[in-house]
């Protein structure tokens, strides 16, 4: 049982470069989140979806946008990267609203 | 809206001593309340959980946590450190149907010294 899949594991972008996070999950979870993470702030939450073909904004939405064409996948994509968002980002997903989410192993991700 | 504020961004204690991480929450709607812990390049995982059951929550390696409504706190405690317990520790809250989405306190991160 693979859980919550991220990938890649690190990234070095160029500021304006663009770039998709890989996220799958094969528990069959209705509920997927991505957050962002850096030192000091806690997670932040970016974008979330409650199943597929529905997706909102998070606490931090701009400059990130989100597709859920299927259950198990939950792509992230950064349009134009900013130096702003280097940070750690982490995947996670649940079966049941309120409930124990699943974390991805996480994306280290430097704009430069 | 919900959010939380954990009480100090680093805490350090003795092998043996006992954890005390402090947690706040705010909520408009009855809060699930939750304890993650990170350890060193990983995702996190899932300490323990409060839903309403029970105010006192047991969860893994000897943690808890109380469920205070009156003081809207949520703290966690190990009665005796161990080194493995030297972590990042995050308190997170959700609630009504806002699509089950947890919002994370900054972080307390735990050292433990020998």
């Amino acid at each position: 049982n693979a859980g919550v899949t991220q990938t890649p594991k690190f990234r070095i972008l160029k500021i304006g470069q663009s770039m998709t996070l890989q996220c799958t999950q094969d528990m069959n979870h209705n509920y997927m989140y991505w957050y962002r993470q850096d030192p000091g702030m806690g997670l932040k939450l970016i974008y979330y979806s409650v199943g597929a073909g529905i997706t909102d904004k998070g606490e931090v939405p701009n400059g990130y946008n989100v597709s859920r064409s299927t259950t198990e996948d939950f792509p992230l994509r950064l349009e134009l990267a900013a130096p702003s968002q280097t940070s750690v980002y982490f995947c996670a997903s649940a079966g049941v609203r309120n409930e124990k989410l699943f974390f991805g192993s996480g994306t280290q991700l430097s704009v430069l | 809206a919900q959010s939380v504020t954990q009480l100090g961004s680093h805490v350090s204690v003795s092998e043996g001593a006992l954890v005390l991480l402090r947690c706040n929450y705010s909520s408009s709607v009855p809060p699930y309340l939750f304890w993650y812990v990170q350890y060193p390049n990983q995702g996190l995982q899932l300490l323990l959980k409060y839903t309403s059951a029970a105010t006192l929550v047991k969860g893994i390696n000897g943690f808890e946590a109380e469920f205070k409504k009156s003081e809207t706190s949520f703290h966690l405690t190990k009665p005796s450190a161990h080194m493995s317990d030297a972590a990042e520790y995050f308190c997170a809250v959700s609630g009504g149907n806002q699509g089950g989405k947890l919002i994370f306190g900054q972080g307390t991160e735990l050292s433990v010294k020998p």
